[in-house]
């Protein structure tokens, strides 16, 4: 079946404890992205990855960090995470530049910066 | 860069009746225009797209519009049934304009009476 994984669904966590959230997808999907979703903003992009070690920021980066070293996986990376963090989080993938391509979505996580 | 602009925010309607959603968009330049439903404790999946060379596309119950002069563009859902509630995003965007994603609505939340 081919869908977006993210783990994990849920996570607690205190201020300054870094995490990371993954994100795998098995439809060789060369485009990979990362949004966050907070009431009345909508979804708002983080990161994207072009393909293999090609990343840039979206809209929202700051205080996160992804790598593409394989294909299939985007892992976003809170280093230092803060409470302004807490939210819900949307990896994404398409086939290519993903402007004009639908986009396939994991059923996110959800993250709480205590 | 890209701004979008979705009314309204919350729509409720008797369950048979028609919903209408629109959205606008700032650049004139965006040639891409897909609509996400997202349900309960899912991820956004596409339910109908639609490029600027079009004016309109139906899909069974489901139906977008566009207007490029006005720059806008809406969903139009008929008969609706219980399952219709959801969140519903639009989105734009620009093919061959660069790697960014889309620009996201900030969603209406469609409610179904029965």
């Amino acid at each position: 079946e081919a869908q977006v994984t993210q783990n994990p669904r849920y996570l607690i966590t205190v201020t300054g404890k870094k995490l990371t959230v993954t994100c795998s997808q098995n439809m060789n999907h060369e485009y990979m992205s990362w949004y966050r979703q907070d009431p009345g903003l909508g979804l708002r992009q983080i990161y994207y990855s072009m393909n293999v070690e090609v990343t840039d920021k979206g809209d929202v980066p700051e205080g996160y960090k992804v790598s593409r070293k394989e294909k299939r996986n985007f892992p976003l990376i809170l280093e230092s995470p803060s409470p302004n963090q807490t939210s819900l989080y949307f990896c994404a993938s398409s086939f290519s530049k993903g402007g004009n391509q639908p986009q396939h979505f994991g059923d996110g996580t959800r993250l709480s910066i205590l | 860069g890209e701004n979008v602009e979705q009314h309204p925010s919350t729509l409720s309607v008797q369950e048979g009746d028609s919903a209408v959603i629109k959205c606008t968009y700032s650049d004139s330049a965006s040639n891409y225009f897909p609509w996400y439903k997202q349900e309960l404790g899912k991820g956004p999946q596409l339910i109908i797209d639609i490029r600027s060379n079009v004016g309109e596309k139906k899909d069974q119950r489901i139906a977008v519009t566009l207007n490029k002069t006005a720059k806008h563009f809406s969903l139009h859902i008929t008969e609706t049934q219980p399952e219709d509630s959801a969140v519903y995003f639009c989105a734009a965007s620009i093919t061959g304009g660069g790697a960014d994603g889309l620009t996201f609505g900030k969603g209406t939340h469609l409610i179904i009476q029965p």
